[in-house]
């Protein structure tokens, strides 16, 4: 079956950096993204990741290894306004969207 | 620019009546999504269509039906609605299927809640 594990909650504090990971199994790979959802609003679109390595936009990056069907979102210099749900989701063979069920990030001053 | 709306933000619906949840986008993407969140799980898809003409059947469709008449609305219909469809809707759209093409735009969803 596809499936997307990433962890239901992480905390960090002002200022530091934190980095989530998300590893998926799905029937193909056509790349993968990551989205932003504050409570109560829609997601937004952060990144997307097709080959191997490292893809930097300012405070934030997002690493893909398709050998491991592993990547990260790292985001440094935090800030409050990043306390939001991170979502991982991975497109299958169909081109579809197989999301996780997000990563809740709360961010102490 | 719009974007995607959707109507209406929200809607309490007696069991067993049926409803449409409206989405228009304006970007003239060619395909359209519509899914499912609940608390716990990730985002549901639960039709889409690639193209104006054209539906297809996502992971939970059961008690659904879209139509796909042009190119900027896509109305996701619930039939007879029962309490476990209780959720928050969100219609998206991307230009394309592929690659980065599929990045995905959402609408600001619906929460329906059935009784």
């Amino acid at each position: 079956g596809q499936n997307i594990d990433q962890p239901t909650e992480m905390t960090a504090t002002e200022g530091a950096i934190v980095q989530i990971n998300c590893t998926y199994q799905t029937s193909g790979f056509n790349g993968l993204f990551w989205y932003q959802q504050h409570a109560g609003e829609a997601p937004t679109f952060l990144s997307y990741n097709v080959l191997d390595g490292l893809e930097e936009k300012g405070r934030f990056s997002s690493f893909l290894s398709r050998s491991k069907g592993y990547s990260y979102l790292l985001l440094k210099e935090l800030q409050m306004k990043d306390s939001a749900s991170y979502l991982c989701a991975a497109m299958d063979s169909n081109y579809q969207l197989i999301w996780g069920a997000g990563t809740k990030l709360i961010i102490k001053p | 620019t719009a974007g995607i709306t959707q109507a209406p933000t929200s809607q309490i619906l007696a069991a067993g009546r049926s409803m449409t949840l409206r989405c228009t986008q304006d970007m003239r993407h060619n395909a359209m999504y519509w899914y499912r969140q609940d608390l716990g799980l990730g985002l549901r898809l639960i039709h889409y269509s690639n193209t104006a003409g054209t539906t297809g059947k996502g992971e939970v469709p059961d008690g659904y039906s879209v139509s796909r008449a042009n190119t900027d609305d896509f109305p996701l219909t619930l039939a007879s609605a029962v309490p476990s469809q209780t959720s928050v809707y969100f219609c998206a759209s991307s230009a394309s299927t592929s690659g980065e093409y599929n990045e995905q735009f959402f609408g600001p969803g619906t929460r329906l809640t059935v009784l």
